[in-house]
């Protein structure tokens, strides 16, 4: 099946740092997810979206689907220790797609 | 709480064991997932349900068997496990299948060890 490809795959931060990561698919995407999973848990939607362009923000967290539908962008401004854990994205045609996820760490 | 929840949360099992992990969703929707998954890989699909009918089967080995009682429940039965089946083994569900405009939720997921 398709393979999103998400980058970078971990991160090392200080606290107060902003973070950005992407995911990229060969295809065009109708939907776009972005996911938080902590360890041992099951992944938790942060942010949901559905239309080329559009751009949502839920707290510190921004997320933008791409122009081009094949792409989606999550920031996360001012990261703090919580922010820890493996944050993937997930692209909808008629199936969804997973990425391989971004480690991201928080340095206090 | 995301309204998917997945019991039980640890399973430790041998390879002649049978046992059964777990799903129910809260949250009215229609199709419900299996998924599989391992360190460092993307998440598997393994089973789809919609509207208690399979819609999907991804190639996954018969000692995994998929019920679906209704749209608010799914079970996947195991037996006769090998080690490498030990995953963490992920419950979701969406509103619908096979359409955009879909978000898909999680459950917490169920830890299986095979001994």
């Amino acid at each position: 099946g398709q393979q999103l490809n998400q980058s970078p795959q971990s991160m090392f931060i200080q606290e107060g740092e902003d973070v950005s990561m992407n995911c990229t698919s060969s295809s065009i995407f109708n939907t776009w997810l972005w996911y938080k999973q902590d360890p041992g848990e099951g992944p938790v939607l942060l942010i949901a979206l559905y239309k080329a362009g559009e751009l949502t923000s839920n707290g510190r967290l921004t997320a933008q689907f791409g122009i081009t539908r094949k792409d989606s962008f999550l920031n996360i401004s001012a990261s703090i220790p919580s922010d820890v854990g493996i944050y993937f994205c997930a692209g909808q045609d008629n199936q969804f797609y997973f990425g391989t996820g971004t480690s991201l760490t928080v340095i206090p | 709480e995301t309204g998917v929840t997945q019991t039980p949360r640890h399973l430790v099992m041998g390879m002649t064991n049978k046992k059964s992990l777990k799903c129910e969703q809260h949250l009215g929707h229609n199709a419900m997932y299996w998924y599989k998954q391992s360190a460092k890989k993307p998440l598997e699909l393994m089973f789809v349900y919609s509207l208690e009918e399979r819609v999907e089967n991804n190639s996954v080995p018969s000692r995994f068997s998929p019920e679906c009682p209704n749209s608010s429940h799914l079970f996947l039965h195991l037996h006769t496990l090998q080690p490498e089946d030990s995953a963490l083994y992920l419950c979701a569900s969406s509103l619908r299948t096979g359409t955009s405009g879909n978000t898909i939720y999680f459950g917490e997921g169920s830890w299986l060890t095979v001994v």
